[in-house]
């Protein structure tokens, strides 16, 4: 089975703090992903990469950056936490879409 | 801009009940579709998906989907809902050809009596 292994399930942060959510995947998938999920608004993507030190831009990549130096790891970076960024963040990763897409655990963080 | 209306917040039904999840998208060209479901606390797992051929498609747990070109719709149904059943479901929709990104509708949570 796929796996998607986030670091934390939970995390609290103090504002202004630097923080590095981490997701490993097991399946050499080549896409990689991480959305934020709040309640009604659904899913919404921060940043994808499709290959090694390649990333784009989502729908809402304002307050985040992202690394990928090696194929199965994918980090999400917030540079200066705030208390609007309080929210379940998804990482997931695909092969291409033919095989769908494969979510992690979620990290639920709170900043404070 | 590819977009994903799920027009229900929240459902309500009895166990053993029939289920009827909606779900319309707006896309240009041919979609993928796809349904996941997110249990409490837990990530998403992939229900089924559709990419072409046969426009009901089945998928785990007992469900399926069908794909209504004429409707924009990719409504999800179950004949007999089971209280593990209760949880959220979004449904999504990706780019033919290149859908490395999904778009996902803002979620039903369904609510099962006992």
């Amino acid at each position: 089975d796929v796996k998607v292994t986030q670091s934390s399930r939970y995390l609290v942060k103090r504002t202004g703090e630097k923080v590095f959510l981490e997701c490993v995947q097991d399946m050499d998938h080549e896409n990689m992903f991480w959305y934020r999920q709040d309640p009604g608004l659904g899913l919404r993507l921060i940043y994808f990469s499709y290959d090694v030190k390649m990333k784009e831009k989502g729908d809402i990549p304002e307050g985040y950056s992202v690394s990928r130096e090696k194929k199965e790891r994918f980090s999400l970076i917030l540079e200066s936490a705030s208390t609007n960024q309080t929210s379940m963040y998804l990482c997931a990763s695909s092969f291409s879409s033919l095989g769908g897409t494969f979510f992690g655990q979620g990290t639920r963080l709170t900043v404070v | 801009a590819q977009s994903v209306t799920q027009p229900d917040i929240h459902i309500t039904v009895s166990e053993g009940a029939s289920l009827e999840l909606r779900c319309n998208y707006s896309y240009g060209a041919t979609p993928y579709l796809f349904w996941y479901v997110q249990s409490p606390g837990q990530g998403l797992q992939l229900l089924l998906k559709y990419f072409s051929g046969d426009t009901l498609v089945q998928g785990i747990k007992g469900f399926e989907a069908e794909f209504k070109r004429s409707q924009s719709s990719f409504n999800l149904r179950k004949p007999s809902v089971h209280w593990s059943d209760a949880a959220e479901y979004f449904c999504a929709v990706g780019a033919a050809g290149s859908a490395r990104q999904l778009t996902f509708g803002s979620g039903t949570q369904l609510t099962v009596l006992p």
